[in-house]
């Protein structure tokens, strides 16, 4: 498995602000992403953080709405900008491990807009 | 589209007896499925999983089944414990190396005494 922490675990934060989540692992890691789980719903892959590169965006979510930063193999950031209360979700972030293919969530991080 | 649809929001079973959670999925390109068990305030932890190459996977108490004719899986938990109750979401993955992962809607678990 993998620890994964991130921060902040919950926030409230007012429209039009922005809001950077931290996503650590105990060790490196090759692939990690980041879903979204809004009220009542499942999760949904926003993206997959790449290091060193641009992060690979989802059909319907975008880099200027949710910049992604993956400067090392263990460690990522999620920015969700400009937010408004549609923006309320979970945000969890995800490591691979491989063999087998499995992948692991850290605690998530509780956005409410207001 | 719903690519992985779970169609019970929820589940109630009595203490020792056997949980039975379906899942049903379209995509015939999935070549991975993971269960993933969660509680309020938590991540997904992963449970158990199963290529889709194989008919059946079993880890204690837990058991998936898979029927690729059908598009159609199911997780066994034997026998079901009160600290099993949570809501248990079914996944997906798309092949070809993008280790992207489809999710259901989950079911709510309620095991009771």
């Amino acid at each position: 498995s993998a620890v994964i922490s991130q921060k902040p675990s919950r926030d409230i934060c007012q429209r039009g602000t922005s809001l950077t989540i931290q996503c650590q692992v105990d060790s490196q890691v090759t692939m990690m992403f980041w879903y979204r789980q809004q009220p009542g719903q499942s999760l949904t892959l926003i993206a997959t953080a790449n290091q060193g590169s641009e992060a690979t965006y989802e059909s319907g979510f975008v880099i200027d709405k949710f910049p992604i930063s993956r400067p090392n193999l263990t460690f990522s950031t999620l920015t969700v900008s400009n937010m408004s209360p549609e923006d309320s979700s979970i945000y969890l972030c995800s490591v691979l491990r491989i063999a087998p293919d499995t992948q692991y969530f850290g605690p998530g991080t509780r956005l409410t807009v207001l | 589209d719903q690519q992985v649809k779970q169609n019970s929001p929820s589940l109630s079973v009595q203490e020792g007896r056997i949980s039975i959670l379906n899942c049903d999925y379209t995509n015939s390109m999935f070549d991975y499925f993971l269960w993933y068990k969660k509680y309020p305030a938590e991540g997904p932890t992963f449970l158990i999983s199963i290529s889709s190459i194989k008919d059946k996977n079993e880890d204690g108490r837990f058991t998936v089944f898979l029927n690729k004719s059908a598009k159609h899986l199911s997780l066994h938990i034997v026998p079901s414990q009160p600290g099993d109750s949570a809501v248990y979401f079914c996944a997906a993955r798309v092949g070809g190396g993008y280790n992207k992962l489809i999710f259901g809607a989950g079911t709510r678990l309620a095991v009771h005494p």
